[in-house]
Formats: C-alpha cells, structure tokens, sequence
C-alpha cells in the first residue's frame, strides 16, 4: 500500500497485561522504525529492522518490549507487562532506504492507555 | 545522548503573519535536519528537510534556515493560515545511525 497502516487505533490494557501492536510498512520499503510518543510529545526511538533483520535495537527497553518483522506479516511490537509508563502513541515508520535523506512515513499510530 | 532542543514550545500568529519555529543540536555529526508536521490525531508528515552543506531550503511558504556554526536552524512559515495550526518537530539524523533524534514540539495555533 502507499500508507503505512496500524492496528489497532487504540489499545487499552490493566497494568501487568501484554500488548501487541502492529505494522504494515509501505510496499517496497525495506526499513521499518518504530517510536515511542509520550504524553510532552517527546519520540523516543525503539527500534528499526532492515527486512524482516534487527538493525539497531538500541531504543529498545530489553525486559518487556519485543518487536518482530516477519516475511509476508505485518510487522509487530509487544508489549509484556505494560507498566502505566508505557501509556504513549505508539509509531511505526518506512523507508525505502536507510539514507538519511530518504524519508520517514510514519503511519497514524496506536494509543496504547495502561490503567 | 544527543538531543535537539526546540523552541518555542507553542506560538500564536495572526493569519498572514511568520511563524518562526527554532531548533538546535548538540553533536556535529548530523548528515539531515527534516521538520514534521503532526495534525491531532495523526501522525508526522515531512514538510521539508536540508542537509547541513545547504543554508536555506525554500517550498512554497515554508523555508529553513540553517546555520552550522552556530549549530542552529529554524522552519519560517510565511503567509501563517489557519490550515497550518499543527504540531511542528524538527528532526536530525545523526551521522552512521539511523534514527531521527526529535525536538520536543512547537504547537502552532494560526488565527483567522
């Protein structure tokens, strides 16, 4: 597709629960980042794949948070017991490349809320 | 950590007026300075974006500035409409990542 898509739009979840979120890229593009959007608007980057390869993970809070790009699958990011810290909007990004002047697309986000 | 301070944090303008969003680096090592635009509910969309061997950059209503000694640059929005009333981030690129370090925001509000 010419957008990156996510799902869900929003997610809610008790503190302790998992949460999966998902991606799907632009078609053809190779890079795939995800960002983490707090309440002061603040993105934090977690992690970015080259395919379905980890190429820097260095965002990523190891203990609970795992992503995945798998062939043929939407991209994923989980969640194992979410603090209520993790309450953000949830970005994933394509790019064709991993250039720095090739674009970004972000997709429209999740709402993830942890009561 | 490298980071990207961005000010102001919010900005009023009068419809026709210039919004002027700043933004500055710490590390010299940036090879791309994009600025974002993000309406309520969705998500950044590229507005326009300089590599540091360039001054200024011009589209349509939208300029940035870029001073590397000073390690500054700035979005100008001439002729300010009440269509560009959005969050604005600038972004870097940090040379040999590649991940987008981001300013914290500047929400813009035009006035009709």
């Amino acid at each position: 597709g010419e957008e990156v898509a996510q799902t869900p739009k929003h997610l809610v979840r008790g503190e302790g629960q998992k949460a999966k979120l998902y991606c799907a890229p632009i078609k053809g593009h190779s890079y795939v980042f995800w960002y983490q959007q707090v309440l002061k608007n603040e993105f934090k980057f977690l992690i970015s794949f080259q395919n379905e390869n980890v190429f820097d993970e260095t965002g990523m809070p190891k203990e609970r948070f795992s992503a995945k790009c798998l062939p043929n699958s939407p991209c994923s990011l989980e969640i194992q017991a979410t603090k209520l810290e993790d309450s953000a909007v949830y970005f994933c990004a394509s790019s064709p490349t991993k250039s720095s002047t090739d674009t970004q697309y972000f997709g429209p986000g999740t709402r993830l809320t942890v009561l | 950590q490298q980071q990207v301070k961005q000010s102001p944090q919010s900005l009023i303008v009068q419809k026709g007026g210039i919004s002027i969003i700043n933004c500055a680096y710490e590390n010299t090592a940036f090879d791309y300075f994009p600025w974002y635009q993000q309406f309520p509910g969705k998500g950044p969309a590229l507005l326009i974006a300089i590599r540091p061997d360039v001054s200024e950059k011009k589209e349509g209503r939208f300029t940035i500035s870029f001073n590397k000694s000073a390690k500054q640059f700035s979005l100008h929005i001439m002729d300010s409409q009440p269509g560009d009333s959005a969050t604005y981030f600038c972004a870097a690129f940090p040379s040999g990542t590649y991940k987008y370090i981001f300013g914290t925001g500047t929400r813009l509000k035009v006035l009709a």
